[in-house]
């Protein structure tokens, strides 16, 4: 089982659909989890941290399920610019250590 | 306040050259994370340093790639060697007191 794994897609949504990502990990003592957005021959960037209580952002909103071992990310009232590839990022320990990604979800919201 | 710095953008090699990546974290950031990125692929972690130290290099392949960051100036990813499977985007990114990693704009290996 991969460490940290999300469904590739391409998710093709309308404007204004509401979509959400998941994203499993392997290593059930992982302390920190994030999301990022990459768009295409970018550098990703943070979108959010995941905390365990969720949370919430304009937009997008961010859950964590321990017992079930994944991460979710809501995205409400698409936008054409949303439009993305969505990675979702997993710390062992929360501290000082190298970040697993996953291959990312690619997003496409159609006019 | 300038963030995570990275040069050059864009890097061609022939086969059997050198390539010398660069990268400059944010400001007050003493950690650094370099991740390689190929074609439609995810990001693999590579290595991590402090100034001065290597503290993770487990992604890293055992020869040909070295990674260095001094006291003073960026950190310095190696390649010696290259070959045409280096290409790719090599990304690093910089860490500060949260836990949260920021990336630089990436270069881009091509290996001819």
């Amino acid at each position: 089982r991969k460490e940290v794994e999300q469904d590739p897609g391409p998710f093709n949504v309308p404007e204004g659909a509401t979509v959400a990502f998941n994203c499993t990990y392997s290593n059930s003592a992982s302390q920190s989890f994030f999301w990022y957005r990459q768009d295409c021959r970018k550098e990703p960037k943070l979108l959010m941290s995941v905390y365990s209580s969720g949370n919430e952002d304009g937009r997008f909103t961010a859950q964590l399920n321990r017992a079930s071992q994944y991460i979710s990310l809501l995205i409400r009232d698409s936008k054409l610019s949303d439009s993305a590839t969505y990675l979702c990022a997993v710390n062992p320990s929360g501290g000082y250590q190298k970040v697993t990604f996953g291959t990312g979800t690619k997003l496409q919201v159609i006019p | 306040n300038a963030g995570v710095m990275q040069n050059p953008r864009h890097l061609v090699r022939r086969r059997g050259q050198e390539a010398r990546l660069r990268c400059s974290p944010m400001k007050g950031h003493s950690h650094v994370y370099w991740y390689r990125q190929l074609p439609e692929e995810g990001l693999k972690f590579m290595v991590y340093l402090q100034k001065e130290n290597i503290i993770d290099e487990s992604g890293m392949p055992k020869e040909r790639f070295s990674a260095e960051f001094p006291k003073e100036g960026p950190s310095i990813l190696r390649i010696q060697q290259v070959v045409r499977g280096d290409s790719a985007a090599y990304f690093c990114a910089s860490q500060g007191d949260s836990n949260e990693q920021f990336f630089g704009p990436g270069t881009r290996l091509t290996v001819l």
